[in-house]
């Protein structure tokens, strides 16, 4: 049974330029959700799938920020003119959908350093 | 808003030394669910443990156990001989209810570094 996979684990880019990391969660688990982690801190969510449908968005989620779920599997997360301040781990976890409240597990992140 | 509280920035113990990490949390919920998970250098958040308010019995597992305190809103974590492969950041976690699911509100973590 594979865990969460996240794609590229690193990514260093010039600020302006446009990223998107990719997320795969357990199979047949229908929520997905998207934290970011900065130094010394713990992770604060983003957004939340169920399925395809992207229900919650955190005030975090800058405009330039854009999640998307097709088919309900994989997801993406692009960060359109990144900042220096769009600086850190970006973490994918996902759970099976069973109960209001279920156990979220998570990949090993992409660390995002914008120059 | 929730809000998770570890107050022990990082703890330094020897082999075998027993160590607890403290978690206080504020919520106005009456149900919740409470969340240890273990972050390793490689960075992947390791799932350890799950409890929902309704439940305070103490879990044991291997060397790891759980005290659960309402009364007090603190869920403390000890582990008990520890080891180096103990070392690692943990994070304590309060779900809190959205509209349409949940999420994790995490604190701010305590560094554990276990020395041979």
């Amino acid at each position: 049974d594979t865990g969460v996979s996240q794609n590229p684990r690193h990514k260093i880019t010039k600020r302006g330029q446009n990223v998107t990391f990719r997320c795969d969660p357990i199979s047949e688990h229908n929520r997905l959700y998207w934290y970011r982690q900065t130094l010394g801190q713990g992770p604060e969510f983003l957004t939340y799938f169920q399925n395809e449908a992207q229900l919650e968005k955190s005030r975090l989620l800058s405009d330039r920020f854009s999640a998307e779920r097709p088919k309900g599997s994989f997801s993406t997360l692009e960060i359109q003119r990144t900042e220096q301040g769009d600086s850190a781990m970006y973490l994918c976890a996902s759970s099976p959908g069973r109960g209001f409240t279920d156990t979220q597990y998570f990949g090993p992140g992409t660390r995002l350093t914008v120059l | 808003a929730q809000k998770v509280t570890q107050a022990q920035t990082e703890i330094s113990v020897v082999e075998k030394e027993d160590v607890t990490l403290d978690c206080v949390y504020e919520t106005r919920d009456t149900t919740y669910y409470l969340f240890w998970y273990k972050q390793p250098p490689s960075g992947e958040l390791v799932f350890l443990i799950r409890r929902n308010s309704f439940d305070e019995q103490n879990e044991i597992s291997g060397r790891y156990s759980w005290n659960f305190q309402k009364s007090t809103s603190s869920f403390n974590f000890t582990i008990t001989a520890s080891q180096v492969v103990d070392s690692a950041v943990y994070f304590c976690a309060l779900s809190e209810a959205m509209e349409y699911g949940n999420k994790l509100v995490f604190g701010a973590g305590t560094i554990l570094r276990v020395k041979s």
